[in-house]
Order: structure tokens, then sequence, then C-alpha cells
């Protein structure tokens, strides 16, 4: 079975810094590129990055570029997102998300929330 | 950048009924179309994709059809669980990959 488990959100004051964690399992993780997708508060969804399988290339939504990092770790099976001069607009529930054979997103973690305020 | 518009924003459907959900691309995305539910409090599930290819585990009531710029999402006879959100989501051109702005189906 698919499991996605994100872990590290809470709650970090503006121009603060987080690093999100994804733990997969029940699938060769190496082998699927995956993605990161947020959901702000009351509102729809948001693709934030991408990497392959390999953790070669990346690539970030323009309104995270500069900021985020998307990162992979295929000997432990996890996904990270480090997250930089964090804004109040960044405040979201962030799911990692295993891209499909087309890259669609076929299975969704639970999510880990990020609230960035004062 | 892809631009994904639903309609409606919130479609009521008695139980039993048929409940269609639209959503249009600004430019074609061929069938790199994708459709998700999002239960209150829950993650996403997949529940289509190339445009009308059920997900795994997916019931027969819901189908997709479409290509180019035009889809539709069809719940054949509406349950209540089928309280939720529907998004679409374009996988044609990327970066960014887009989804709609959603469409809130609710039971009468």
């Amino acid at each position: 079975e698919v499991q996605l488990v994100e872990s590290g959100g809470g709650l970090v004051q503006p121009g603060g810094s987080l690093r999100l964690s994804c733990a997969a399992s029940g699938f060769t993780f190496s082998s699927y590129e995956m993605k990161w997708v947020r959901q702000a508060p009351g509102k729809g969804l948001e693709w934030v990055s991408y990497i392959t399988g390999g953790g070669g290339s990346t690539y970030y939504a323009d309104s995270v570029k500069g900021r985020f990092t998307i990162s992979r770790d295929n000997a432990k099976n996890s996904l990270y997102l480090q997250m930089n001069s964090l804004r109040a607009e960044d405040t979201a529930v962030y799911y990692c998300a295993r891209a499909g054979g087309r890259t669609n997103p076929d299975y969704w973690g639970q999510g880990t929330l990020v609230t960035v305020s004062s | 950048e892809i631009v994904m518009t639903q309609s409606p924003a919130t479609l009521s459907v008695s139980p039993g009924e048929r409940a269609t959900l639209s959503c249009r691309a600004s430019q074609s995305v061929s069938s790199n179309l994708a459709w998700y539910q999002q239960k209150p409090g829950q993650a996403p599930r997949l529940l289509i994709y190339g445009a009308s290819t059920r997900a795994t585990g997916i019931p027969a009531r819901f189908s997709g059809s479409g290509s180019g710029t035009e889809f539709t999402l069809t719940i054949s006879s509406l349950q209540s669980e089928d309280l939720a959100v529907y998004y679409c989501h374009q996988y044609n051109y990327w970066p960014p990959w887009t989804f709609g702005q959603g469409t809130k189906l609710e039971i009468k």
C-alpha cells in the first residue's frame, strides 16, 4: 500500500524557515517523480515544486522560486521541502504527492499545516 | 501558464440524480487532464486521469470525458458520500502544473 506521511509543519514568524519532510513507503521511491502541492485555508490547490526520481531536475512555482528548495534522499525514502524567508501568504496545508506516469499526482499524503504569523 | 476554469462553483444535486461538472482549459491540454475529489478535512484523491480513465478503486458511477479544452466529470447516481470539492488538473504543459478553482458538490 502506498503511504506518504508529511511532518515538520508548525507556526513560524514571517522571515523564518521551516523544513518539511515526507516519508514514503509501499513503492519504489526512487522510480517516481514527486511534488509538493499546497492549499491555503479555504482555498484551492496550488502546485509548489517538483523533483525527478534521481533528484537531478527540479521546478518551482514563481511564488516560491528562490525561497524554497525541494530535495530527496532515496536511501531514506524521503522527500523534503526547505522553506526560507516565509511570508504570511505561504500559510497553507502542504501535501506531498507521488507523480504518476504523466506527472499527475496519483497518491497524496494527509498534509502538514504551516502557519506564518507573528 | 494554462488557466483551468471550472463551473459551476457550487452544484446542489439530490441523491440518485446525475451530477455534471465542467472544466475548461485556456488552451488545448490534449487528454492530459485529471479529476480529484477532496472530502472535508481530507487530502485530495485521484478519480480520473487521461481525461476518461478511472483510477484504481474508483466506482463506475464516476466518469470523465472530453479532450482539448473542454472536459466533463459525471457522477451518474449521486450518493451522500460524494459530498466534496472536485478539482480538475492539467499536466500537459508544465511547469507550472495548474488546477481549476474547484466545484463544491452539495447534496440536496
